[in-house]
């Protein structure tokens, strides 16, 4: 059974960091490109990051760089968000998702976790 | 930055019905757009990828059109598990998603 579990999450205050874990298993984890998606409570979908499969590119949505880091290991199977500096507006639910590459501009994410929620709060 | 916007932002409408929703971006992505489906408590699911392929196991019922700017997302006989909310997402370059439009029973 393809799966991908989120763990790390929980309440932390401002300023502060944590380290979010996703376990893949049930396909290649070393084929996709893999990303964070966060959603704040009550809102839509928001794009955070994403790494390529060996991973030498790393990208970030601009409100978390400098702040956050995107990481893997294949051999573990396992992609990371690293989150420091957190601020109450980081608050959500954070998915990992598998990216399907058909080609550059044709690519979609074909496996979502279930997510770990985020709370930066005092 | 491409800005993706969806209308409506909400929808009421009862099983059978034949439901559109809109996304525009605000530059041509060509047909670089997916629809992704969320229930509630549940993570996102891919409906449809360069904009009119419906992802396997997906509902014929389900498809997707457009080009350029403006696409679609039809749902052509609404059924109760379809009562969600719907994401569009640009692959022309950073994946945006749209805002959301909800869709709920009237």
């Amino acid at each position: 059974e393809v799966q991908l579990v989120e763990s790390g999450g929980g309440l932390v205050q401002p300023g502060g960091s944590l380290r979010l874990s996703c376990a893949a298993s049930g396909f290649t984890f070393s084929n996709y490109w893999m990303n964070w998606v966060r959603q704040a409570p009550g809102k839509g979908l928001e794009w955070v990051a994403n790494i390529k499969q060996d991973g030498s590119e790393k990208y970030y949505v601009d409100s978390v760089k400098g702040r956050f880091t995107i990481s893997r290991d294949n051999a573990k199977k396992s992609l990371y968000l690293q989150m420091n500096s957190l601020r109450a507006e980081d608050t959500a639910v954070y998915y990992c998702a598998g990216q399907v590459v058909v080609s550059s501009t044709n690519w979609y994410f074909d496996l979502w976790g279930r997510g770990t929620l985020v709370t930066v709060s005092s | 930055d491409i800005q993706m916007t969806q209308s409506p932002s909400s929808l009421s409408a009862s099983v059978g019905d034949r439901v559109t929703i809109t996304c525009r971006a605000s530059q041509s992505i060509n047909n670089y757009l997916n629809w992704y489906q969320q229930r509630p408590g549940k993570a996102p699911k891919l409906l449809i990828y360069a904009a009119s392929s419906l992802q396997s196991g997906v509902p014929s019922r389900f498809s997707g059109s457009g080009s350029g700017t403006d696409f679609t997302l039809t749902i052509s006989s609404l059924q109760p598990e379809d009562f969600a909310t719907y994401y569009c997402q640009q692959t022309y370059n950073t994946p945006y998603f749209g805002q959301g439009t909800k869709l709920e029973i009237k």
